[in-house]
């Protein structure tokens, strides 16, 4: 299963756009690049997720490199309650086998 | 998006005692649902595949007889931690896939278990 590498911890002030690296060098051709975010004691919630192109939501943007080995979360105005744990996760098409790294805590400064 | 359940959100228990979390999908089938624990300051741990109708599938290391997993309907996946010892403590979490909603995973809220 491919690996992906995020630092550690990360941190931003309130209302600025924020940057989460992903590093994914042994991607596949067929893994999607998934991210989502844990809160204390709840279960992982869905962020966005992608394959090549760029991706936008109301919750952020995926950007993904040219040759798919990195790709950057970005939030694009902080807020208090985006402080959370933020995963990037590669997974094969079909399979849903989601294998977490370790992720980066995000500390968003009032 | 689709919601999936879990219950009970915390349990205690002695330890050799046998604790069983359900997970269910509330407005979708779920084949597929997947088991991860997560200790303290770590990340989720995938522990096992459930497919509907048949045997789970195990991650390396995880015991299956102390893990028992049963996905009896498309609706409903169990976890019952056999014999439970103080290292089983532990935060449970669920997820399963929608069809339809390609590649995404929806999460429950987790279980937290503390073996006495």
């Amino acid at each position: 299963d491919a690996k992906t590498t995020q630092p550690n911890s990360m941190e931003s002030n309130e209302e600025e756009p924020v940057h989460l690296p992903c590093n994914h060098s042994t991607i596949s051709g067929t893994d999607y690049i998934h991210w989502y975010r844990q809160l204390p004691s709840q279960g992982p919630e869905y962020v966005i997720h992608g394959l090549t192109s760029n991706v936008n939501n109301r919750m952020a943007s995926l950007a993904i490199a040219e040759d798919r080995k990195s790709s950057t979360l970005i939030l694009h105005r902080a807020t208090l309650r985006d402080a959370a744990v933020y995963y990037c996760i590669l997974s094969q098409s079909g399979t849903y086998k989601y294998i977490f790294g370790t992720g980066t805590r995000l500390k968003v400064l009032a | 998006g689709a919601v999936v359940s879990q219950h009970p959100s915390w349990v205690i228990c002695k330890s050799g005692t046998s604790v069983k979390i359900e997970c269910r999908s509330l407005d979708f089938q779920a084949t597929t649902m997947f088991w991860y624990r997560q200790f303290p300051k770590q990340s989720l741990m995938l522990m096992a595949t459930s497919n509907e109708g048949s045997k789970a599938t195990y991650e390396q290391g995880v015991e299956k007889d102390k893990f028992l997993i049963n996905h009896a309907s498309l609706t409903l996946s169990t976890l019952t931690v056999t014999s439970a010892h103080p290292e089983d403590s532990s935060f449970y979490i669920c997820s399963a896939s929608v069809t339809g909603q390609s590649e995404k995973l929806f999460f429950g809220s987790g279980t937290q278990l503390s073996v006495l």
